[in-house]
């Protein structure tokens, strides 16, 4: 079975620029959740997509959005790049069961992530 | 909230010699843990879980796990380290969100170094 998968995994762009990123689950998972990780902060929750909707969501501004398509890929969004938002982007992806089904213990697998510099 | 620390920015072992990274955990029903393992920019590798059962939980590449209810803890271990072994490693604990869902909050994590 194919890993998750993000693209682009390099990205440079400027402050007030708008980023997207994407990123592909594991092969019938059907939820994804994105981490910013950075130096200062660490490791971070942005939010999770499951069915095409927002799942949970973590404490970042209203620039970050995301998105998630039927074929359960999904789309994170920056508007209004901030330098402060360079960063290691990582998605990571499980079934997205319910926790009365077991869900608390799934294990999210984890992309590649993509490196994004603001200038 | 849950939450798990991580007391070791880094830690050295050398080469063949057994290596411990120290993970405590603060959670408010049952505990569900992780460590995951980072390399250089690369995604995290999940490496095991406790979920429930057996104190001793054995994961990839040789690395084990031991849970202590009573410390609160969830320590890493592995018998002989490789140099290849060094790393990031990052212990996470899943958050209980209303409504189910999947997020771990993650330690600060711990670069193990191995040396020759």
């Amino acid at each position: 079975k194919a890993g998750v998968t993000q693209t682009p995994r390099y990205l440079i762009k400027t402050r007030g620029q708008q980023v997207t990123l994407s990123c592909s689950p594991i092969s019938g998972h059907r939820s994804v959740s994105w981490y910013q990780q950075t130096p200062g902060q660490g490791l971070q929750f942005l939010f999770e997509y499951f069915s095409e909707t927002q799942r949970n969501k973590g404490n970042f501004p209203g620039r970050f959005s995301g998105r998630q398509f039927s074929n359960s890929r999904s789309e994170m969004n920056v508007s209004t790049l901030e330098l402060g938002d360079s960063a290691f982007y990582l998605c990571a992806s499980s079934l997205g069961l319910k926790p009365s089904s077991g869900g608390s213990k799934e294990t999210q697998y984890f992309g590649p992530g993509t490196r994004l510099l603001v200038l | 909230a849950q939450s798990v620390a991580q007391p070791e920015d880094q830690v050295n072992v050398a080469e063949g010699n057994p290596l411990t990274v120290k993970c405590t955990y603060s959670v408010s029903g049952n505990p569900y843990l992780f460590w995951y393992v980072q390399y250089p920019n690369r995604g995290l590798q999940f490496l095991l879980k406790y979920i429930t059962g057996d104190n001793l939980v054995k994961g990839s590449y040789g690395f084990e796990a031991e849970f202590n209810k009573s410390q609160t803890s969830f320590h890493l271990k592995k018998p002989s380290a490789l140099v290849s072994d060094s790393a990031l490693y990052f212990c996470a604990v899943r958050d209980e969100v209303t409504g189910g869902g999947n997020k771990l909050t993650f330690g600060t994590g711990t670069q193990l170094k191995v040396e020759l």
